[in-house]
């Protein structure tokens, strides 16, 4: 089966770094995308990796490794703004996007 | 701007009483998306049309179906809600299908259900 893992929730303090890890097993793969998705808003596109390596993006960076299935979302200088939910999801070999639950980000001051 | 709108943004339906959630898009996007999430769950994608094409996921229940009459608008009927069926809708669209083009989302339909 496909199954895409993060953390549930995550707490970090502004101003600090975090980084949110993602894991997937997938049939297929052209590509990992995370997205941003405040509280009872849709979510937002951030990120885009299919190469290995790492994609800075402003204060969001994103890493992926295909050899491991792994990605990371790295968040530097956080604002309380940051609080929101953190969804990975890679496309797999028939172009279909396959979801993550999400992290929670919780920002304290 | 070019963007997904979804309306209404909250909607309240009795249980069994028939509901239709709309959706328009001007990025003038050949795909468009229906994705059902749950509170702290990952969306789960009900319908996709590649343009006119309707693309009914496997898992998707009887209860729900959808309209594409044109390029820029689609719906999602709900024919007899259930309170299963609470939770925020989701339109996206995508440039075209089996690509790695990005999917953007509108700002969703909470449906409630009582």
């Amino acid at each position: 089966g496909q199954n895409i893992d993060q953390p549930t929730e995550m707490t970090a303090t502004e101003g600090a770094i975090v980084q949110i890890n993602c894991t997937y097993q997938t049939s297929g793969f052209n590509g990992l995308f995370w997205y941003q998705q405040h509280a009872g808003e849709a979510p937002t596109f951030l990120s885009y990796n299919v190469l290995d390596g790492l994609e800075e993006k402003g204060r969001f960076s994103s890493f992926l490794s295909r050899s491991k299935g792994y990605s990371y979302l790295l968040l530097k200088e956080l604002q309380m703004k940051d609080s929101a939910s953190y969804l990975c999801a890679v496309m797999d070999s028939n172009y279909q996007l396959i979801w993550g639950a999400g992290t929670k980000l919780i920002i304290k001051p | 701007d070019a963007m997904v709108i979804q309306n209404p943004r909250y909607q309240v339906t009795q249980f069994g009483k028939p509901v239709t959630l709309s959706c328009s898009q001007t990025l003038n996007h050949n795909v468009m998306y229906w994705y059902q999430q749950k509170s702290s769950q990952a969306p789960k994608l009900l319908f996709h049309y590649y343009d006119k094409d309707f693309n009914n996921e496997a898992d998707t229940p009887d209860n729900f179906q959808s309209r594409r009459p044109n390029t820029s608008f689609c719906f999602l009927d709900i024919r007899s809600p259930g309170l299963g069926d609470a939770a925020m809708y989701l339109c996206a669209t995508s440039r075209a299908e089996g690509t790695t083009d990005t999917q953007y989302f509108g700002p969703g339909t909470r449906l409630t259900v009582l």
